[in-house]
């Protein structure tokens, strides 16, 4: 019974790199969403996918953070020359449908680290 | 734009006794509120949620209250328990929506 899968869990990278966070959602559920939390704050919506298809992007910053959710595989979330401000966490969830009563599903998160 | 606020940002209740979590919204379209539990180093976990048709939903010990004249939610769990220790982020989304949108969270201690 495997819930919603992240990896990796911990990622550090220096200012410049690119980081590729991964999300493999619950068997059967075709709906992903990726949210970002920094220290003290609450979850902060980014983009929601379906298979081959962003359906909203209006979290995603314009420039540097792009998504995908391919036919095969899972969900991915990059970004490129990440700088200290991206220092944070960031979480997958899925869930089977979109609707107005939809329940979200959340990963364990990947805690990005910039030095 | 915090359109989902939780101003308590801990509290504290001795084991056995009620906690009362508080979450306030300021839009009119959301319709649809969750609470979800988190521990440290983990993703969160889907506790209840209610549709603004209900003023109230109950599932053993926690039950959430939605009134939405005032545009405010509460979650009870009674009776706490120590491992009830975590923080609880309510969130709420409208119909017309993709996304979610999360308080900051209260963190809650049970104290045994």
């Amino acid at each position: 019974n495997a819930g919603v899968m992240q990896n990796p869990r911990h990622l550090v990278r220096r200012r410049g790199q690119e980081a590729r966070l991964r999300c493999s959602p619950m068997k059967g559920h075709s709906h992903v969403y990726w949210y970002r939390q920094l220290p003290e704050e609450g979850l902060k919506f980014m983009v929601y996918l379906q298979k081959e298809n962003i359906i909203d992007e209006s979290g995603m910053p314009k420039e540097r953070f792009s998504a995908e959710f391919p036919k095969e595989g899972p969900s991915i979330l990059r970004i490129q020359q990440v700088v200290r401000g991206d220092s944070a966490a960031y979480f997958c969830a899925s869930s089977p449908r979109q609707g107005s009563q939809e329940t979200q599903y959340f990963g364990p998160g990947t805690r990005l680290l910039v030095l | 734009d915090q359109q989902v606020k939780q101003n308590s940002p801990s509290l504290s209740v001795q084991e056995g006794r009620i906690s009362i979590l508080n979450c306030d919204y300021t839009n009119s379209m959301f319709d649809y509120f969750l609470w979800y539990k988190k521990y440290p180093a983990e993703g969160p976990t889907f506790l209840i949620s209610i549709s603004s048709i209900k003023d109230k939903n109950e599932d053993g010990r926690f039950t959430v209250f939605l009134n939405k004249s005032a545009k405010h939610l509460s979650l009870h769990i009674v009776p706490s328990q120590p491992g009830d220790s975590a923080v609880y982020f309510c969130a709420a989304r409208a119909n017309t929506g993709n996304q979610f949108y999360f308080g900051t969270g209260t963190s809650l201690t049970v104290i045994p």
